[in-house]
């Protein structure tokens, strides 16, 4: 069974600073890797994906993910972090065969002013 | 892109009752689930709502707990039975073509 893992609960940054939200997965055969974010009280929103070609992704709202095969890895950051940034974030792993999601435990994002 | 709608937004409902929460998209789509956030947790998925056939349910969730209907590819419900309190959560409808899209959820307490 595929599984994905965030293991920050929460990451704090200063407005202007980067920021990254880090995230590993174990999944057979080739990866399909998502980031979502949820503001409070609204829905999911879709951020970026991996499929294939280059490791570097690109996102909404300036934010990209480094995806790094050997560390198994697909950490999600931006090189300048906004106050309204602050939301929980969510790294996801496709089931290819069911299509459906598997959600790491999700990373609150905190960035102060 | 697909714009999923969910009905109703949010509700508190009394303990042994039962909700039935609605999923609409504005174009066909092959796939669609349904997933579960309780308070404070990531998403669980609760099943695949197949069209014509039987949901399949991942491992923890029943039929008869959460039945589920999709009488059309564009539309799905999602009943959760007799409720208790740990029923309470927020429940999302996503569908999948190329990419994955999540309704609006629907924010449900249970007292």
């Amino acid at each position: 069974a595929q599984s994905v893992a965030q293991p920050e609960d929460q990451v704090n940054v200063a407005e202007g600073n980067p920021l990254t939200v880090k995230c590993t997965y174990s999944v057979s055969g080739n990866p399909y890797l998502f980031w979502y974010v949820q503001y409070p009280n609204r829905g999911l929103q879709f951020l970026l994906k991996y499929i294939t070609g280059d490791n570097l992704v690109k996102g909404s709202y300036g934010f990209e993910a480094e995806f790094n095969k050997s560390q198994t890895s697909f950490h999600l950051k931006k090189p300048s972090a906004l106050v309204s940034d602050s939301a929980l974030y969510f790294c996801a792993a496709l089931d290819t065969g069911r299509r459906a999601l598997t959600f790491g435990s999700g990373t609150r994002l905190q960035v102060q002013p | 892109s697909a714009v999923i709608s969910q009905k109703p937004s949010r509700d508190i409902c009394q303990r042994g009752t039962s909700l039935t929460i609605q999923c609409q998209v504005d174009s066909q789509v092959t796939m669609m689930f349904w997933y579960r956030q309780q308070p404070g947790q990531s998403l669980t998925l609760i099943a695949t709502a197949n069209q014509g056939s039987e949901a399949t349910y991942e491992s923890g969730f029943v039929i008869d707990k959460f039945p589920i209907s999709r009488p059309n590819l564009t539309f799905s419900t999602l009943t959760v039975s007799n409720m208790s309190p740990e029923d309470s959560s927020i429940y999302l409808c996503s569908v999948s073509n190329n990419e994955q899209f999540f309704g609006p959820g629907t924010r449900l307490t249970v007292l």
